[in-house]
Parts: structure tokens; C-alpha cells; sequence
């Protein structure tokens, strides 16, 4: 049973055309992420949703935003991505208790910028 | 600021051999930590999630860890086997459901 769904699975965009990733979850959970993940690195934040409450990393480029229109889906959309935005986009979500919260994760979007 | 890191970077071992992988972090204050797998182009799985009270968490032949007081987790994976050749990443969570990633370890299990 998919619990976090990435779609697609691989995009092919053009250089400066926007782009956008989606994410949907069956677990009703409150939190859900969006990762950037680039070749041997560990998982950036981007951002991440706490129900509404939209929280952004200090570092995050302004090219990037989101929006989570209800619980079960959250949208990643790049404005106008640069050869240096292809990565891997992971989505994960967490239940948001403090101390139990376990992340799990969707199976990535990997992004190609031509 | 928190900082995760994981020695060693890559491991390569004969298939049967019992390992451990670690993982340090520089602020003992973290709610929970939480190892991960990692399949190459994949996203990542969870393994096992250790709360801040416990101090061992086990799944199968995986067995975690914590000690908050040093800052250290490890992973022991028994009796290993080809199909857990992947890369390895632990994660803290400082409280703020923002989970601070190491770098991860790539395990290579040779048969």
C-alpha cells in the first residue's frame, strides 16, 4: 500500500521553464517535507508544512515555492530552474508529535534541467 | 548549530560478516534519531526510530543504539547479505520536526 506518492517519478524540464512536483499521503499525517537531494549528499530541507503553516529554510533559493492545497497533497513548483536545481526531490511526511515523530518518505522525483 | 556525521563514508564487506555503522552528533539535545536506507535513485526507507528515553531500538537483524550523552548511534546489522548492499542515513530530530541528516554510509556486501 503506497503511503507517500511522488509524482512524477522522473521530469525533463528546459532551463528557466517552471516546473512542478506533487506529493500526496495516505497517512493523514500534519507534517509534510520537501527534500532536495543532490548526487552523494545528504537530504537538504527545503521547506515543510505543519498542517497550514508553511515553514521555510533560511537557505532556500526564492526559485523555490510550495503549496499545500489540503492535508494529503503538497505541491513543490520551481519558477525557473537552473542546471544546478537537477537533484533528486524527495517528499516525506511525519505524524508531528514531538519525541514519536517518524518521517517516511516517497520514492523522489529525480529532475533533469536541460 | 547540530551537526550529524557518519565514518565511515563507504564499507565494503564479505557477505556473513556482522558490522556496525556510526553515527555522531554534536548536540545531545534531540528528540528522537532515526536510521534510514537508502537504495541508489531510490527514496529512503525507514529502519528504525529510537525516541531520546530509549536507548535500543531492533528490527530482524537490525539492531540501533543511542547514547544522547555522547552523541553517538550506532547501527549493527547481523549476518550480512548482498541484498543489504545500500547507503545508510541517520537523522536527528531536534524538536522542531526538522531532521538534521548525516551524510550516510554506502555498504557494499560482497557475496
Amino acid at each position: 500500500d503506497a503511503m507517500v506518492i511522488q509524482n512524477p517519478r522522473y521530469q525533463v524540464t528546459q532551463f528557466g521553464k517552471p516546473v512542478t512536483l506533487s506529493c500526496s499521503q495516505t497517512l493523514n499525517h500534519n507534517v509534510m517535507y520537501w527534500y532536495q537531494q543532490k548526487s552523494s549528499q545528504a537530504p537538504k530541507l527545503l521547506f515543510h508544512y505543519y498542517d497550514k503553516d508553511f515553514n521555510n529554510e533560511a537557505d532556500t533559493p526564492d526559485n523555490f515555492q510550495s503549496r499545500r492545497p489540503n492535508t494529503s497533497f503538497c505541491f513543490l513548483d520551481i519558477r525557473s530552474p537552473g542546471l544546478g536545481d537537477a537533484a533528486m526531490y524527495l517528499c516525506a511526511t511525519s505524524i508531528g508529535l514531538a519525541g514519536e515523530d517518524e518521517q517516511f518518505f516517497g520514492p523522489g522525483t529525480r529532475l533533469t534541467v536541460l | 548549530k547540530q551537526e550529524v556525521t557518519q565514518i565511515p563514508a563507504a564499507l565494503s564487506v564479505p557477505e556473513g560478516e556482522n558490522l556496525v555503522l556510526n553515527c555522531s552528533f554534536t548536540d545531545s539535545a534531540i528528540y528522537n534519531l532515526q536510521w534510514f536506507r537508502q537504495d541508489p535513485g531510490k527514496g529512503l526507507t525507514s529502519l528504525l526510530l529510537i525516541q531520546s528515553s530509549q536507548r535500543e531500538q531492533t528490527s530482524g537483524r537490525l539492531n540501533a543504539s543511542l547514547d544522547k550523552s555522547s552523541g553517538r548511534s550506532t547501527l549493527y546489522i547481523a549476518a550480512s547479505q548482498p541484498g543489504d548492499s545500500a547507503t545508510y542515513l541517520c537523522a536527528v530530530d531536534p524538536g522542531t520536526y526538522k531532521y538534521i541528516f548525516g551524510t550516510g554510509t554506502r555498504l557494499k556486501v560482497l557475496a
